[in-house]
């Protein structure tokens, strides 16, 4: 079946401005999870959901940054006035359960380039 | 929180050989540590992975071990082939409900022809 996908692939934003980034997960996974990968770097934890639930909002850099899934499906992560800073790649990883060492499922992730 | 060190940082082998890289954790609670690769440009996926009531996991060419005792965890890639080169990530998650996995800073892995 289709995979994580998220969308855009690619954004370049203006310092200032507003994103917003979309994961679709794949259908049925209760667990999303939203991670930063700086260049060079590994995938960094932001946000966790149980269906509509954001039970981990532990690692959001700051408030600028946003996330949701409203109706336990698709998500998005917000990101306010844009800093240069924030220049990364935004991976998506959904899993079928809530139980630990389910496998999570990577999406392509959007790279996010804050000029 | 849990911290996760990997080495080495790159790691160069010809064709054939082994590869081997290493990763150490602190969290004494984590008992699940999976590794994934990640081409140029593309998703990690995960590779293998291995439960801390197991030492060591095979699956072809690919191997991990586990010493819960000394906190830290191996791969093995056996017979390297040019389409092993990628970077590696192992990662480590606690048992506890929707606790996000905590990487390492990744292994370049190049293998030559």
């Amino acid at each position: 079946g289709a995979g994580v996908s998220q969308s855009p692939r690619y954004k370049v934003a203006k310092r200032g401005q507003d994103v917003a980034l979309r994961c679709d997960p794949i259908s049925g996974h209760v667990s999303l999870f939203w991670y930063q990968q700086a260049l060079g770097q590994g995938p960094e934890f932001l946000t966790y959901f149980q269906n509509e639930a954001q039970l981990d909002k532990s690692g959001l850099p700051s408030d600028r940054f946003f996330a949701e899934r409203p109706e336990g499906s698709v998500s998005t992560l917000k990101i306010q006035r844009t800093q240069q800073e924030d220049s990364a790649v935004y991976l998506c990883a959904s899993s079928p359960g809530t139980r630990v060492q389910n496998e999570q499922f990577f999406g392509p992730g959007t790279r996010l380039t804050v000029l | 929180g849990e911290n996760v060190e990997q080495h080495p940082s790159t790691l160069s082998v010809q064709e054939g050989d082994s590869a081997v890289i290493k990763c150490t954790y602190s969290d004494s609670a984590s008992n699940y540590f999976p590794w994934y690769k990640q081409e140029l440009g593309k998703r990690p996926q995960l590779i293998i992975d291995i439960r801390s009531n197991v030492g060591e996991k095979k699956d072809q060419r690919i191997a991990v071990t586990l010493n819960k005792t000394a906190k830290h965890f191996s791969l093995h890639i056996t017979e390297t082939q040019p389409e092993d080169s990628a970077v590696y990530f192992c990662a480590a998650q606690a048992n506890q409900a929707g606790t996000a996995l905590i990487f390492g800073k990744g292994t370049t892995l190049s293998v030559s022809s």
